[in-house]
Order: structure tokens, then C-alpha cells, then sequence
């Protein structure tokens, strides 16, 4: 039972450079959602996606961006690193449900230097 | 719209004391709340959740939550801490339907043999 998958779990890059960071679930959960964390900030939502194909913007939306082309994948990218992006990324994902629990991965911690 | 406050980052207590652990919120519907754990390098998992069925929440661990719409708070505690509740614990309220849930800051429980 996988549940929330995210890789890579580490990532290093230098400013300027562009990854990919991908969240799969294996519970058909219509509602996936992309977190970053950092000290003393809690949790902001960058972006969600409330089923395959759709994407909407979160609080932090800036410099990432996102895509759902599979319902059980949710892919967010960043085109251009900066150093103000190195923070520890989760996804999440809900049924949405009777307002149900969302089940989170375990995170990519990213460092840009 | 919605917010969650959490009053102070760290909370100290002795192992066999009373955890408290505040939490505030603000919305304008009648909202769904959440309290969720976070163990070191791991991601989020629910510890309890009120939705409307009952003011006393009880939720795995030992933990329970009491809604109290007069004060706007859903404050979490356990009669008696143990060394393995020492986490970081987030606050989370979110509209019904929405799904789209708002997390507080944090608060790092430290616990002391």
C-alpha cells in the first residue's frame, strides 16, 4: 500500500537550473495539491488540482508551475531555480469526501545554490 | 476567507504533563478543522479532525481537540505527555466542500524526561 509517492526524495541545484518533482498516488484520490515548508512558515499551498487535466493556483504560485495529465500523477516543475525556492516540498492528496484527511508524501528537500 | 493561528512555535513539557497546544481560526462559514502531526522526516499524518458531529474530538495517540465556536479555537491536548509525542504539530481549517485546507504555522512540542 504506497499511498503518496514522491521522487526524488534530495535534490541540489544551482540557480538557473530546472527540475521536475513528481507526487503519484495510487488511491484515486480526485484532489492533489503541492506544499512547500519552511521554518517558521508552515505549510502554503503552491498549486492544486481538483481532477485530471485541471490545475489552479495556490498562495505561492510564483516561479513554479504544475500538470496533471494523469490522474494519479501530479508533476510540478520549476523553470528557473532560485535560491528563494530551496525549501522542502509535499504533495498531498484527498478523495474529497465529507471534507476527508489528505495523505501527504514524505518530501523532497531541495537546496538551490 | 480562512486563517489559522497557532499561539507560540515551541511548546516545553515535562513527559506525564498536560500538552496544550492552541489553535485558532477564522471563516466565514462553519468550518472544517484538522489537527495533523509531523514526525521528524516524515510528512503529514491526521491526528483528529471536527466536522460538526461533536464539539470533543478524540483522535489516535491519546490526543482530543474541543471545538469551541464562541471562541473561535480548537485547542489540542493530552492528559499526559510521552517522549514519543515530541513532533511538530499543524492546525488546519478549511471551508466545507472547498477541500482546499489552510494550515497554521506550528508548534514544535518538546518533550522532557
Amino acid at each position: 500500500n504506497a499511498g503518496v509517492t514522491q521522487t526524488p526524495k534530495f535534490r541540489v541545484l544551482k540557480t538557473g537550473q530546472s527540475m521536475t518533482l513528481l507526487c503519484a498516488q495510487d488511491m484515486n484520490h480526485e484532489y492533489m495539491y503541492w506544499y512547500r515548508q519552511d521554518p517558521g512558515m508552515g505549510l502554503r499551498l503552491i498549486h492544486y488540482s481538483v481532477g485530471e487535466g485541471t490545475t489552479a493556483k495556490g498562495e505561492v504560485p510564483d516561479g513554479y508551475n504544475v500538470s496533471r495529465l494523469k490522474k494519479q500523477n501530479f508533476l510540478l516543475g520549476l523553470e528557473s531555480a532560485a535560491p528563494s525556492q530551496t525549501s522542502v516540498y509535499f504533495c498531498a492528496s484527498t478523495a474529497a469526501l465529507h471534507n476527508e484527511k489528505l495523505f501527504f508524501g514524505s518530501g523532497t528537500q531541495l537546496s538551490v545554490l | 476567507a480562512q486563517s489559522v493561528t497557532q499561539l507560540g512555535s515551541h511548546v516545553s513539557v515535562s513527559e506525564g504533563a498536560l500538552v496544550l497546544l492552541r489553535c485558532n481560526y477564522s471563516s466565514s462559514v462553519p468550518p472544517y478543522l484538522f489537527w495533523y502531526v509531523q514526525y521528524p522526516n516524515q510528512g503529514l499524518q491526521l491526528l483528529l479532525k471536527y466536522t460538526s458531529a461533536a464539539t470533543l474530538v478524540k483522535g489516535i495517540n491519546g490526543f482530543e481537540a474541543e471545538f469551541k465556536k464562541s471562541e473561535t479555537s480548537f485547542h489540542l491536548t493530552k492528559p499526559s505527555a510521552h517522549m514519543s509525542d515530541a513532533a511538530e504539530y499543524f492546525c488546519a481549517v478549511s471551508k466545507g466542500g472547498s477541500y482546499i485546507p489552510t494550515f497554521g504555522r506550528g508548534t514544535s512540542l518538546i518533550v522532557h524526561p
